[in-house]
Formats: C-alpha cells, structure tokens, sequence
C-alpha cells in the first residue's frame, strides 16, 4: 500500500538532546513537507523540500534541520536549539510542486521533552 | 488578521441533524481551499477539496465557497457519532504556494 510511514510515534527526549525523526514515502511524490502542531493552533511549516538535494525553511524553522538525499526519505532533526520542541509533528507529501493541491500526511511523531 | 480563521469551537449537534464549519481567509486571490478532518491524536485527512464559486457535494459532505466574501464552509448533513474531529480548514496563498492551515473546530456529534 502507498503512504507516508513517519517513526517514531512517540519520542522522549532529555534536554540537550539532539533527536531524529524519520518520514519515508513511497507514492512517488516530488514535495514532502514538516509541520508541527500545538494545542489549539493550526498546522505550522517547518521545512519543505520539492526536489531532491534542496530544502526551503518554512514559518518556524530555527531548530530543526532536515535533509533530501533520497526522493524517498525527508528526516527532521529537532536540535537542542529547539527551545519548546514537545509537539506533534507530522510529515506530509504532495504530487508536484508546492501549491498544486492536496497534502498527504504520515500519522505523526509525538515528542515530548523530559 | 489571521490568514485562515476559524471558530475553535467546540460546536456540539446532535445526531442526525446539519453541522455548520465555517471558514474564513485573507488572501483574496486564493485559489484553492481543503477541509480536512483530524481525530484526537491522529494525523489529518482530506474529507473536501473546493477551487470554484458555488457548492461541492460529496455524499454527506457540501463544500461552499463565496471569493467575493473570502469565506469557505462545510455542511455535514446527518451528523454521526463518528463526525466527531476536528476540521481543520487548508487554503494555498496565491503569492507564495503556501499551504495555510485554521487552527480548527472541534466537532462533537451526541447520539
């Protein structure tokens, strides 16, 4: 089955700690995408990617960093410069280019700072 | 003024009868707007997509939107238990692609 896988679903982390969340397609899409989600607030862009080997910030990408090596695959790391890192993040794809329609979405990564 | 705004809720119905979510956006040139549905917990699915003036039906589910008012709603006819989510409102700025997304109305549908 096509989908978006994203791990870990839960996630503790200490602070100080760097962590890596992982997104992996498999729907042949161009552009993946991170947001994170907070109670009460809309999904937020922290980065997204249309092509391999290239990646935008996004509305809130000071902390994180991501990568594009594989068509496939678009990790996030959430870095200790991430001052309020709890949240749920979800991973999403879209055919084609930024903008052409609907989003696609992993079943999101819940990490929790201890 | 928020690009997408939304009524956070909660709207309670009862079961069987219409529920009403409301949308409303900035941009006036927008093109495109989604409505997607997220269970507690879960990640977002896409139950409604609208690009035209007028409305969209899609078995339970009508899609409205009014351009000249800035405004996008969803009609749930025959609300179920299962209506139950929150419905979040999506729409692509027409400046930049940006996917803006309400911060959404929680749903609750009481048999």
């Amino acid at each position: 089955d096509g989908g978006i896988t994203q791990s870990p679903k839960y996630l503790f982390r200490k602070e100080g700690q760097n962590v890596t969340l992982s997104c992996e397609q498999n729907l042949n899409h161009d552009a993946m995408y991170w947001y994170r989600q907070d109670p009460g607030q809309g999904l937020r862009l922290i980065y997204y990617s249309q092509i391999v080997n290239d990646f935008q910030k996004g509305d809130i990408a000071e902390g994180y960093s991501v990568s594009r090596e594989k068509k496939e695959s678009f990790p996030l790391t959430v870095t200790s410069a991430q001052k309020n890192p709890t949240a749920f993040y979800l991973c999403a794809s879209s055919m084609g280019d930024r903008g052409a329609g609907e989003l696609f979405f992993g079943e999101g990564s819940r990490l929790t700072v201890l | 003024q928020k690009e997408v705004e939304q009524n956070s809720g909660p709207l309670s119905v009862p079961e069987g009868a219409i529920a009403s979510l409301n949308c409303t956006y900035s941009d006036r040139v927008s093109q495109s707007f989604f409505w997607y549905r997220q269970y507690s917990g879960k990640s977002p699915e896409l139950i409604m997509s609208i690009y035209s003036n007028g409305d969209k039906e899609d078995g339970r589910f009508t899609a409205q939107l009014n351009k000249a008012s800035q405004y996008v709603s969803l009609l749930i006819r025959d609300s179920q238990p299962s209506d139950s989510a929150t419905y979040l409102c999506a729409v692509i700025l027409y400046n930049n692609n940006d996917m803006r997304f309400g911060a959404g109305t929680r749903l609750t549908v009481k048999p």
